[in-house]
């Protein structure tokens, strides 16, 4: 089954304490995304890939970081977690980024900071 | 700025009415642009995708209209179900390489 995969769903963890968010996708796509989402700021987007070794900052990149070693995943580093990252993460994945192109979704982590 | 805005935030129906979801964006320099649905602890389900050059787009009951030279795009319900039941939201794919999404319009439809 083609999907967006995402681990871990949910997640509690303290102030500092480094984490990852790993992203797979199956369908051979070229482009990744991260985004957050927030009550009344709507989807925002954390960092984007085009291609393995290829990433580039989104609206919202301060806090994270990320990788993209493999064509198949994107994690999502948070080296020193605040509680202003506490949100709802989404992973998006398309084949490339055009004028065709619909994005899949992975399922979302809820990650809380204390 | 690149901005999307979706009204009304919330909506709710009684089961069976036609409806409609209002999207607008700012920039009309778009590639095109997508609507999803997100349901209450799962991701985002593409709808419909609007390429730049379309005018609309049709699936089943849903129908997306987009009118670049307004800015503004809707989402046609017909005959909307309970199953209809969750929150709408719009996107804005522009050659920025960027997907630029609306707040969201949450359905909630009664029997």
């Amino acid at each position: 089954e083609a999907q967006v995969t995402q681990n871990p769903r949910y997640l509690i963890t303290v102030t500092g304490k480094k984490l990852t968010v790993t992203c797979s996708q199956n369908m051979n796509h070229e482009y990744m995304s991260w985004y957050r989402q927030d009550p009344g700021l709507g989807l925002r987007q954390i960092y984007y890939s085009m291609n393995v070794e290829v990433t580039d900052k989104g609206d919202v990149p301060e806090g994270y970081k990320v990788s993209r070693k493999e064509k198949r995943n994107f994690p999502l580093i948070l080296e020193s977690p605040s509680p202003n990252q506490t949100s709802l993460y989404f992973c998006a994945s398309s084949f490339n980024f055009g004028i065709r192109e619909t994005q899949y979704f992975g399922p979302g982590t809820r990650l809380l900071v204390l | 700025k690149q901005e999307v805005t979706q009204i009304p935030a919330a909506l709710s129906v009684p089961e069976g009415e036609n409806l409609v979801l209002n999207c607008s964006f700012t920039d009309s320099a778009i590639y095109n642009l997508q609507w999803f649905r997100q349901d209450p602890g799962k991701g985002l389900t593409s709808l419909l995708l609007i390429q730049s050059s379309q005018r609309e787009q049709t699936s089943g009951r849903l129908n997306a209209s987009l009118d670049k030279s307004s800015g503004r795009s809707t989402l046609y319900i017909a005959a909307s179900q309970p199953g209809d039941s969750a929150t709408y939201l719009c996107a804005v794919m522009y050659n920025t390489d960027k997907l630029i999404f609306g707040t969201g319009t949450r359905l909630q439809v009664f029997p």
